[in-house]
């Protein structure tokens, strides 16, 4: 059965710290890993990834796949209380109409 | 505004109720899909409706149905419920043939 584990499940750091957050994935046929914000309500797309080795950056954030180890990793650089949220992975594959196979998530709380 | 709405927002309801849930796809979008998040877990899929056809289904009880109508809002019924169905119920909407999830900010059913 495909799978998709997110750890640590919950993280608490200081503002200002750098944080990294990990997907690994046992997704048949994969396609892609996507990574998604949930603050207090929906979640909201981060990031894509297809290719391995390829990082996509978006501000302080960036993120990467390996798709040899079959991990992801998001990074969080300068971190602000403003990035405390539930942090999504989500695999996707090549047979599934386009569903989402969703870890459990990563929550994290950024202390001023 | 994500461009996905879902109504009602909160409801609350005695258990052995059946309540219906609404949603209203992003423009243009074809593909809707249900999630269940309970308290501290993960996204669950339910079930994905395309173009007013079920395409899949998830981890959907049989109490649960769904359905999408021509003009590509869909329904949720969630029927005889039980204490362990609160939780907040997610659509999302993607264009034909993409992951591109937008989701709406979700219905919190809370069953007493």
């Amino acid at each position: 059965e495909d799978k998709v584990v997110q750890s640590p499940l919950s993280l608490v750091v200081h503002e200002g710290d750098t944080v990294t957050l990990n997907c690994s994935y046992e997704v048949t046929n994969f396609r892609s890993l996507l990574w998604y914000k949930q603050e207090k309500k929906a979640p909201t797309f981060l990031f894509m990834l297809t290719s391995s080795g390829i990082e996509k950056k978006s501000g302080r954030l960036s993120s990467i796949l390996d798709k040899k180890e079959l991990f992801s990793i998001l990074n969080i650089t300068a971190t602000q209380t403003g990035d405390s949220a539930v942090y999504l992975c989500a695999g996707t594959d090549m047979d599934s109409n386009y569903q989402l196979i969703w870890g459990a998530g990563t929550k994290l709380i950024i202390k001023p | 505004d994500s461009g996905v709405t879902q109504t009602p927002k909160h409801l609350i309801t005695a258990t052995g109720q059946r309540v219906t849930l609404r949603c209203s796809p992003r423009s243009g979008d074809l593909s809707v899909y249900w999630y269940q998040q309970s308290l501290d877990q993960g996204l669950q899929f339910l079930i994905q409706y395309y173009n007013g056809e079920e395409r899949a289904k998830g981890n959907i009880l049989e109490r649960f149905s769904a359905q999408q109508f021509p003009d590509l809002h869909s329904e949720l019924n969630l029927s005889s419920l039980e204490l362990g169905d609160s939780a907040l119920y997610f659509c999302a909407s993607s264009p034909s043939g993409s992951y591109g999830y937008t989701f709406g900010s979700g219905t919190r059913l809370t069953v007493v």
